[in-house]
């Protein structure tokens, strides 16, 4: 069974520039993360979903930070204008509960803004 | 008080020794709680859940103390494979459901 699948893998951009990340989530899992992680911290939640519904986008920067998951199935987290702060993993997870513990992550993408 | 708490380490274990770790949380309303392995540059993957009873998987338990919030993770026999960062995750249901990541702890198993 494929896992959750995230692209592009890495991703250098310049700051003021806009970038996008995609996730597909494991097949039948309900429930989607988005999460931030920066070196030597652990993940920090940005959005979840529950199927097309965003159900806790507290943490969610939302003046330049921006998420969809048309169809409750795949889903894109945005960011623009990117700031030199936004560098980090962004790591994409899907649960076949709500609000679960047991998560699956995919591999991430590594933003690096210039 | 942090809501997730961890011994940021690094733990630096000999081979075959036994290490354990703690992880303390702030919120008595918390009802899951779980260990996850972060390996260098790679994505969290999930260890195992910490039941209220306790839970062994081989040389790994983990145990749950309500009374003083927090959780711990024993690893036997360490072997040097077991080297990562150890997450603890707390999930709390309620009103705001909330899963918080402690900020791990790294451990270095020793030849």
């Amino acid at each position: 069974e494929a896992g959750v699948v995230q692209s592009p893998r890495y991703k250098i951009i310049e700051k003021k520039q806009p970038v996008a990340f995609w996730c597909n989530p494991i097949s039948g899992h309900n429930t989607l993360y988005w999460y931030l992680q920066n070196l030597g911290q652990g993940p920090e939640l940005l959005i979840r979903y529950e199927n097309e519904e965003a159900v806790d986008d507290s943490q969610l920067p939302k003046d330049r930070f921006s998420a969809e998951r048309l169809k409750g199935v795949d889903s894109t987290l945005k960011i623009q204008p990117a700031e030199l702060g936004d560098s980090a993993v962004y790591l994409c997870a899907s649960s076949l509960g709500s609000s679960d513990g047991e998560q699956y992550f995919g591999p991430g993408t590594r933003l690096t803004v210039t | 008080r942090k809501e997730v708490e961890q011994d940021p380490g690094p733990f630096n274990v000999p081979e075959g020794a036994t290490v354990a770790f703690n992880c303390t949380y702030s919120n008595s309303a918390s009802q899951s709680f779980f260990w996850y392995r972060q390996d260098c540059r790679k994505e969290p993957k999930l260890l195992m859940s910490v039941y209220s009873s306790g839970n062994e998987d081989g040389r790994f338990t983990a145990q749950l103390n309500r009374a003083s919030q927090y959780i711990s993770l024993l690893i036997r026999d360490s072997k040097l494979s077991d080297s990562a960062t150890y997450l603890c995750v707390v999930n709390m249901r309620g009103r705001d459901d909330k899963i918080i990541f402690g900020k791990g702890t790294r451990l270095h198993i020793l030849p």
